[in-house]
């Protein structure tokens, strides 16, 4: 079947403006996640969404960050005013849960870049 | 702090050899542990999972679980220069939570 999706592949805009990126998790996959991977290092949590449940925003680096996830599916992480520490890739995974036991499967992940 | 722990690194291993990665982790009611690769420029793709101690094998990979010693290893046998990647460790803790390793970067050498 279909594995998880992202877009844009890649996005570059200047310092200031807001970014919104998209994913679309594996059918029936009711947990979706979001990371940040800069260049060299490893994956730094940002959010996570369980079914209906309020989502775990512990990882989100400033109030600039905020994502949703409408219907249960889709999700849309959103950068305000980008920096250029933000340039990155974004990287999103799903899973059947969050409970021991299930397993995340990422998709092709956003290349950022803020000039 | 719950930690995952893995040496960066670069590991390199002649071809045809056995090349085996380490991660050791510090929340002793983990439950569920993952080994994925990630190719440079691309997204993690999971290879292992291992619930319970012991070894689970799959081809020419194997996942060796050791819950009294905090440890979980992948074994790579008859190794490939396809095989050179990054493999990340992710165990699942106590509190459901999801601890990445670092990495350990693997250069297998024809």
């Amino acid at each position: 079947g279909a594995g998880v999706s992202q877009s844009p592949s890649n996005k570059v805009t200047e310092k200031g403006k807001d970014v919104e990126l998209r994913c679309d998790p594996i059918s029936g996959h009711t947990a979706l996640y979001w990371y940040r991977q800069s260049l060299g290092q490893g994956l730094e949590f940002l959010i996570y969404f369980q079914g209906n449940s309020a989502p775990d925003k512990s990882g989100l680096p400033s109030d600039r960050f905020s994502a949703e996830r409408t219907g249960g599916s889709v999700s849309t992480l959103t950068i305000q005013r980008t920096q250029q520490e933000d340039s990155a890739v974004y990287l999103c995974a799903s899973s059947l849960g969050v409970r021991a036991g299930y397993e995340q499967y990422f998709g092709p992940g956003t290349r950022l870049t803020v000039t | 702090q719950k930690e995952v722990e893995q040496n960066s690194g670069p590991l390199s291993v002649p071809e045809g050899a056995i090349a085996s990665l380490n991660c050791t982790y510090s929340d002793r009611g983990s439950q569920s542990f993952f080994w994925y690769r990630q190719y440079s420029g691309k997204s993690p793709e999971l290879i292992m999972s291992i619930y319970s101690n012991g070894d689970k094998e799959d081809g020419r990979f194997t996942a060796q679980l050791n819950k009294a010693s905090q440890y979980v290893s992948l074994l790579i046998r008859d190794s490939q220069p396809s095989d050179s990647a990054t493999y990340l460790c992710a165990v699942i803790g106590s509190n459901y939570q999801l601890i990445w390793g670092a990495g350990t970067k693997l250069i297998i050498k024809p």
